[in-house]
């Protein structure tokens, strides 16, 4: 049973364009929803993260949307550059810790 | 400097060999963690460990094994029971109890041959 699933699996978006990725999840004690960027060859870095008591929260050209009643939260990428193509994985995860991954998305951004 | 590191970074096997991933960090974290990573799909998770000397298994946990001896390290030994092991393997740890971001290290590339 997947308990978080992602969408599109794979977006191409011109240079300054927006990418959206989004997620829903099904586990209502989720209190946590980072977002991690992956290059190739490396490790996930955490991006950015959101908690269900706010709907929204922006760090530069990187904001989280979130929708506590449809179990649902995206990541938009304003002003897409090349150097944003990468891996994306939303996640989520309750007090004990442990993360529920999406599936990732692959982000090219064409200059 | 703090963070994870993940040794060696390309490992090859041949098939009925067991070989031990090594993970260790320097963050003071008590949650560690092993994940499997295969192209096109998510993370999924093979074991963790929330404090010393105990760890769970997570949902892929066939054919691997782990310890935890030391708060600083959380080998994975990949057993011939393993029936695909070949895959990019990641190890992650987690500070500050309850939910909160994971730190990874830099992945091992496993080929069996």
């Amino acid at each position: 049973q997947q308990q978080v699933k992602q969408s599109p699996q794979s977006l191409i978006v011109q240079k300054g364009g927006i990418s959206i990725i989004n997620c829903a999840y099904e586990n209502t004690a989720f209190d946590y929803f980072p977002w991690y960027q992956q290059f190739p060859g490396k490790g996930p870095a955490l991006l950015i993260a959101i908690r269900p008591d706010v709907s929204e929260k922006k760090e530069g050209r990187f904001t989280i949307s979130f929708n506590k009643s449809a179990k649902q939260f995206s990541l938009h990428i304003m002003d897409s550059q090349p150097g944003d193509s990468a891996t994306y994985f939303c996640a989520a995860s309750t007090n004990a810790g442990k993360s529920t991954f999406g599936d990732g998305t692959t982000l090219t951004v064409k200059p | 400097d703090g963070g994870i590191t993940q040794s060696p970074k390309y490992l090859f096997r041949k098939e009925g060999q067991n070989v031990t991933l090594s993970c260790e960090q320097n963050l003071n974290h008590d949650a560690m963690y092993w994940y499997r990573q295969d192209p096109g799909q998510g993370l999924r998770l093979i074991y963790y460990s929330q404090i010393v000397n105990d760890f769970q298994k997570g949902d892929i946990a066939e054919g691997y094994s782990v310890s935890r001896e030391k708060k600083e390290s959380f080998p994975l030994t990949v057993t011939s029971a393993q029936k695909n092991p070949t895959a990019f393997y990641l190890c992650a740890s987690q500070g500050g109890g309850g939910a909160s971001e994971q730190f990874f290290g830099p992945g091992t590339r496993l080929t069996v041959l």
